[in-house]
């Protein structure tokens, strides 16, 4: 069974660079057929696409987010992760990580981490 | 920017049916947004209920199901359950690899 698993720090001081790792486990990340995405949460709000990648390193991002968000893949470590710059309180949120099944007849994320809560507090 | 639009909330009581809706700020919803639909409880991980409008995802009882009402999307639960009381986002497809979630809807039942 597919197992995803975010790791991170939880506390990122405002300005910096928030960096989370999603661990996938039960199935591969080089999938022909999967992206890897991450969503976020901010407390009591609703969910937001950040971005997802494939395994070569294809990416897509959301645009509200594109100018600080990189995703990037490790096949070797069967990983994947988010680097989001420049953060603010605004950016405290739980961050989740989802495979994300895009093709031609559908985009949805069928299996998800449990989440993250990232704060950012000086 | 396109705004994926969800009702704020809605109630349903115990045995009841409710059907929740996912537009668009402009244009129609059709199949081609690949309109998908998550639960949520609180302090959990969204859990996938329907993908391409209408296939219930794995596990999910039939109870749930989508469908394009008028120009939006729909997620309707026949027989509301207690358990049913969740959060329900909707997704939407834009094309060139973007993804938009709804706001959201909050369902009580009661």
């Amino acid at each position: 069974q597919l197992q995803l698993q975010e790791s991170g720090p939880g506390l990122v001081k405002p300005s910096e660079t928030l960096s989370l790792t999603c661990s996938v486990s039960g199935g591969s990340i080089s999938s022909s057929i999967h992206y890897w995405g991450w969503i976020r949460q901010p407390p009591g709000k609703g969910l937001e696409w950040i971005g997802s990648i494939r395994h070569t390193g294809n990416t897509f991002y959301n645009p509200s987010l594109k100018s600080r968000v990189t995703v990037s893949v490790d096949t070797s470590k069967n990983q994947f992760s988010l680097k989001l710059s420049s953060v603010t309180a605004a950016d405290r949120a739980v961050y989740y990580c989802a495979r994300h099944l895009m093709e031609a007849t559908t985009s949805h994320f069928d299996s998800w981490g449990q989440g993250i809560l990232v704060t950012v507090s000086s | 920017q396109t705004v994926v639009t969800q009702e704020p909330s809605f109630s349903v009581s115990p045995g009841g049916t409710v059907t929740f809706t996912c537009g668009l700020s402009s244009g129609s919803v059709s199949s081609d947004f690949y309109p998908s639909w998550y639960q949520q409880t609180p302090g959990q991980a969204p859990r996938t209920l329907i993908y391409s409008t209408k296939t219930r995802s794995s596990g999910v009882p039939d109870r749930f199901s989508g469908s394009i009402l008028g120009n939006k999307a729909a997620l309707t639960i026949t027989g509301a359950q207690a358990d049913d009381e969740s959060d329900y986002y909707c997704v939407l497809y834009m094309g060139s690899g973007i993804s938009v979630f709804g706001g959201g809807t909050k369902l009580t039942v009661l």
